[in-house]
């Protein structure tokens, strides 16, 4: 399984655009990149989920570049609410198993107004 | 829609004491389930995952087990509990293979956390 490492912390201001960078130099072929987000007592959530290039949806922006050894989670003007644990994960496509998410320490993202 | 439970939702026990942390999954069928456990500061630990009634994999091996009894219930126990044992613990689903969520024929790498039990062994 490849390993990842991530920040352990990072802080911004509201309104600020943060990009998360997190590396992954075993990624497989087949895997792929998922990134979760968890808040205090609560279980993660997903936010989304990349193979290479980029990927938006309503949430974030997910930019993977060509050797996919490092993708980067972009959030677009933070808010006080996106304080949170950002989980970055590889995970491997077991071609119909189950799909067995490592979650690392990830990186507590704190807002300030 | 889709809904997970867990309960309890806060549990002291004493060291020694049984444990049974019980989950169920609404609005779907054959989901695969896990559980996880997160001690405080940490990141999370997948404990168990379940492919379908009766089928268990254990990904550490300690003094918990878990179970699943029927298609949409996973149950976590412990016969003796340590102080080790402390933690956040979260039960997820996901999709089965080749099976489809909102429409949409995906891979299961995106997992539906419970509300988590917070265990404090005493």
């Amino acid at each position: 399984l490849a390993k990842t490492t991530q920040p352990i912390s990072m802080d911004s201001y509201e309104g600020q655009e943060v990009n998360i960078t997190c590396s992954h130099n075993n990624i497989a072929t087949n895997d792929y990149i998922t990134w979760y987000q968890q808040f205090p007592s609560q279980g993660p959530r997903f936010i989304i989920q990349g193979y290479k290039t980029k990927v938006t949806n309503e949430v974030a922006s997910l930019f993977i570049p060509a050797d996919r050894k490092s993708s980067t989670l972009s959030l677009p003007r933070v808010s006080l609410s996106d304080t949170a644990v950002y989980y970055c994960l590889v995970a491997p496509n077991y071609g119909g198993a189950t799909n067995k998410l490592i979650f690392g320490t990830g990186t507590l993202l704190a807002v300030q107004p | 829609s889709q809904t997970i439970h867990q309960w309890p939702a806060t549990l002291v026990q004493p060291v020694g004491s049984p444990l049974s942390l019980e989950c169920t999954v609404e609005g779907t069928s054959n989901p695969n389930l896990y559980w996880y456990r997160q001690a405080a500061g940490r990141g999370l630990q997948l404990l168990f995952y379940s492919v379908g009634i009766g089928q268990i994999s254990s990904e550490v091996p300690q003094n918990l087990s878990a179970s699943r009894p029927q298609d949409r219930q996973f149950i976590l126990s412990s016969k003796k509990l340590l102080l080790s044992d402390s933690g956040f613990y979260l039960c997820a689903w996901s999709t089965g293979t080749g099976q489809t969520h909102k429409g949409l024929l995906r891979d299961s790498y995106e997992q539906y956390f419970g509300p988590g039990t917070r265990l404090t062994v005493t």
